[in-house]
């Protein structure tokens, strides 16, 4: 079992569609969980960042951690086709610069 | 502007002829990483280091070799490259204060081995 998983989709939306992309992970440790966004033949963008559990926001992304049942989301709101890329999840334990991610959800938004 | 440079772009090797990939920040950040993107298995680093003089290995640190002699600097080095190790290599650098964290990836470097 992969230490974090990722559907890999792809999900194709509408514009405007309200998005949610999940992970789940294993490791108890895990106390910063990270959300990227990644365009075709780009290195990935960090999005989100959230040090352990709740929500956090920004503009039309919110994030969203549950320790307890070791589930990470992203809610992306009013989809736009520039939204349109792979996003990826990764989790670190405290005090390290150790990731691990998972394999990405490639996401369409159609005008 | 905030960069992280990789270079070479796009390398194309043979077998056991050792090549190193560089990559430079220009952010005085203390964390760099190393990374290979295969489709399928997502992003899994290769090394990371915290400060200068320290590094650690990530989950698929086998084949390769990196060094962080000062900070803005953190190359990559296959010593003897093999077809498996054809890849897409991305570096990154981050930063951690409290509550924040930043990070940023390189551009990337295709990697052919044949």
């Amino acid at each position: 079992q992969k230490e974090v998983e990722q559907d890999p989709g792809p999900l194709s939306v509408p514009e405007g569609a309200i998005v949610s992309l999940n992970c789940t992970y294993s490791n108890s440790a895990f106390q910063y969980f990270m959300w990227y966004r990644q365009y075709s033949r780009k290195g990935p963008e960090l999005l989100m960042y959230t040090y352990s559990s709740g929500n956090k926001e920004d503009g039309r992304f919110t994030a969203q951690v549950d320790k307890s049942s070791k589930y990470i989301s992203l809610f992306i709101r009013d989809s736009q086709p520039s939204d349109s890329a792979t996003y990826l999840c990764a989790c670190s334990e405290y005090n390290t610069d150790k990731l691990i991610f998972g394999t990405g959800t490639r996401l369409q938004v159609f005008p | 502007e905030a960069q992280v440079t990789q270079n070479p772009r796009y390398l194309i090797t043979v077998t056991g002829k050792k090549l190193t990939v560089t990559c430079s920040q220009n952010m005085n950040h203390e964390y760099m990483s190393w990374y290979r993107q295969d489709p399928g298995l997502g992003l899994r680093q290769i090394y990371y280091s915290m400060n200068v003089e320290v590094t650690d290995k990530g989950d698929v640190p086998e084949g390769y070799k990196v060094s962080r002699k000062e900070k803005r600097n953190f190359p990559l080095i296959l010593e003897s490259p093999s077809p498996n190790q054809t890849s897409l290599y991305f570096c990154a650098n981050s930063y951690t204060g409290g509550i924040s964290y930043e990070q940023y990836f390189g551009p990337g470097t295709r990697l052919t081995v044949t």
